[in-house]
């Protein structure tokens, strides 16, 4: 089945540092790739997505590349702020039927000043 | 962009009651609404999906006579849990998907925590 896979955390950043957090996905078929974030006492929201391999998301100064050759979908930031601190979610879907999410275990980041 | 309420935001009950968690399209007509459940510190796991006007599709594992959803509207969807114990202390997601958009996405909402005593 459809699966994705997300490094464990928590993720340990001073300010203004630089954010890597790794996603690769298995899937059957072109699936679109989504990163979601989770702050503190909230719902998810939607940080960024890519449909198509070579297609970049971007949004708040993060990014990610949808790696086709590597089905990878990995999230950078390059400067962190303390505000950035959350639960980060790489998800997918598959562009038939009912487009239903399979999320990573996702992967909390801490920011400190 | 798209809002999707909940409510309530959080529910304490006594063991053996059932509690409705109701999940709104502020200013989108959703045609198909999803419930998670989510574990301290754990991922999403997808529930049901809830499409106006049918019976919802519930996922491998999920009881349905025990969390029962209905989608009345374009607009709304509810997860009841029926004779709630303990175990089913969780915290209660769902999502809207807007179709209409130029990037058809899933809005969620902010969650329902509920605490079964």
């Amino acid at each position: 089945g459809n699966s994705v896979t997300q490094m464990e955390g928590p993720v340990t950043l001073s300010e203004e540092a630089f954010l890597t957090i790794n996603c690769t996905y298995t899937a059957t078929g072109y699936p679109s790739l989504f990163w979601y974030v989770q702050y503190p006492g909230e719902g998810l929201q939607l940080l960024l997505k890519a449909t198509k391999a070579d297609d970049k998301g971007s949004n708040k100064g993060f990014e990610a590349t949808y790696r086709k050759e590597t089905t990878s979908f990995h999230l950078e930031k390059g400067s962190v702020q303390v505000s950035d601190s959350a639960v980060y979610f790489c998800a997918l879907t598959m562009n038939t039927g009912f487009q239903k999410l399979v999320f990573g275990t996702g992967t909390r980041l801490l920011v400190s000043p | 962009g798209a809002v999707v309420s909940q409510h309530p935001s959080w529910v304490i009950c006594k063991s053996g009651t059932s509690v409705k968690i109701e999940c709104r399209s502020l200013d989108f007509q959703a045609t198909t609404m999803f419930w998670y459940r989510q574990f301290p510190k754990q991922s999403l796991m997808l529930m049901a999906t809830s499409n106006e006007g049918s019976k919802a599709t519930y996922e491998q594992g999920v009881e349905k006579d025990k969390f029962l959803i209905n989608h009345a509207s374009l607009t709304l969807s509810t997860l009841t849990v029926t004779s709630a114990h303990p175990e089913d202390s969780s915290f209660y997601i769902c999502s809207a998907r807007d179709p209409s958009g130029i990037l058809d996405t899933q809005y969620f909402g902010p969650g329902t925590r509920l605490t079964v005593l």
